[in-house]
Formats: structure tokens, sequence, C-alpha cells
């Protein structure tokens, strides 16, 4: 089964500590995965895909397939990276599979 | 990457009827998808519309209810039918980059209360 989860519905931090949002996936094949942010009010765009190994706004996930994980990381949290993150898989039919989502809140 | 314009971002609608949502591409694109965000869910594939042929639906999910329609390369619309209040959702297209190592882009979602 193609899946992703992502354990925590909300992860509250303060400004400057690090973040860590959780990603694991099931999938058979060679996986292809990405990391999505929603900012309020705004549409969802992409912020990160493994194949890419770059680092967007301080963040950086690394693929480990023998945990069959994908965690978003950043070292030093700022207040505008408050927003919804969705990891999500490419399905073997071309489409997205999206986990739940975590909602992160980086505190003053 | 592509850009997608969506329309409308909102409507209000009465149960029993029908809304329709459309999708603009700025650039030729072979597979488009439509997803559901129901409020505080995660996105759900409705289904996938290819241009030329008939959509292909997600379990749950069937042509009476949400018709897609794919005239040509650019364009797609996506139809929520015979409304009730479990319709309300954000409803959002998406379309995929060159190769999916891209990512996909998404519209700016139609967010749908039905009354």
């Amino acid at each position: 089964a193609q899946r992703v989860t992502q354990p925590e519905k909300l992860l509250s931090v303060f400004k400057g500590a690090p973040v860590e949002l959780k990603c694991n996936y099931s999938y058979s094949g060679s996986p292809e995965l990405f990391w999505y942010v929603q900012y309020s009010r705004q549409r969802l765009q992409l912020l990160l895909r493994h194949i890419s190994r770059e680092s967007i706004k301080g963040f950086t996930a690394d693929l480990n397939k023998g945990e069959t994980s994908f965690h978003l990381k950043k070292p030093f949290a700022q207040e505008e990276d408050s927003a919804m993150y969705y990891c999500a898989l490419g399905g073997s039919q071309g489409n997205l599979i999206f986990g739940k989502g975590t909602k992160l809140s980086v505190k003053p | 990457s592509a850009v997608i314009s969506q329309k409308p971002s909102r409507d209000i609608c009465q149960r029993g009827t029908s809304l329709t949502i459309q999708c603009q591409v700025d650039s030729q694109v072979t597979m488009m998808f439509w997803y559901r965000q129901q409020p505080g869910q995660s996105l759900t594939l409705i289904a996938t519309a290819n241009q030329g042929s008939e959509a292909t639906y997600e379990s749950g999910f069937v042509i009476d209810k949400f018709p897609i329609s794919r005239p040509n390369l650019t364009f797609s619309t996506l139809t929520v039918s015979n409304m009730s209040p479990e319709d309300s959702s954000i409803y959002l297209c998406s379309v995929a980059g060159t190769g999916s190592i891209y990512g996909y882009t998404f519209g700016s979602g139609t967010r749908l209360t039905v009354v």
C-alpha cells in the first residue's frame, strides 16, 4: 500500500529552536518524496523534493530508505515558518499521496 | 513551473445545486489532478483527468457526482453535483511538473460551502 504518515497534527516550538517534522512512508518501489507548505490564506506550494537535495528557507529533508522516513528539519525556527506542512509521495498513477499534515506554530 | 488559474476562489451554494470549477494552465500538460481538502483534513485525490479520455476516479468518488471535462491540454473543469453540506471543502486542481521529480503545482483552490 502507498501511504504517508505524519504522526504529529501540531508542533509548537519557540523562535530559534530546532524543528523536525516527521514523515514516514510506505511504498514498494523507489519513492519520490516531497514536502509542501501552506501558509495562511495561500495556496499549497512545493517546499522540497528529495531528488534535488536542496535547502529551501533553511529547511532540509533526507530520505532514509532503511527507516522509510523523510523528516523535515530546520536548525533555527522563525515565526514566518508557521504554516501547515504536508509530506507527499509520488504515487504509481502519477498523482501525489499526502500525509495528514502537521501544523507548525513558532512562538516568539 | 506551470501557473494555474482556478476559479471561482470561493462560493456558497444551496444544497441540491451544482457548481463547476475551472482550472486553466499556462502550458500544455498531459495529466491534471483534482483533489479535495475537507475541513481540518489532508488532500485526497478525486480523479485524474487526461485529455481525450475519461477521467480516472479514485475509490469513493464517482463520475455522476464529480463529472470532469478535459477538452484540451490546458483546461479542465470539475463539477460538484447535487451538493450537500458534506461536500463543503476546498477543491484543488494540480498538474505535474516536467517529470514528477519536479513536483506538482496547485491551483489556489475553491472554497465551497454548501448550505
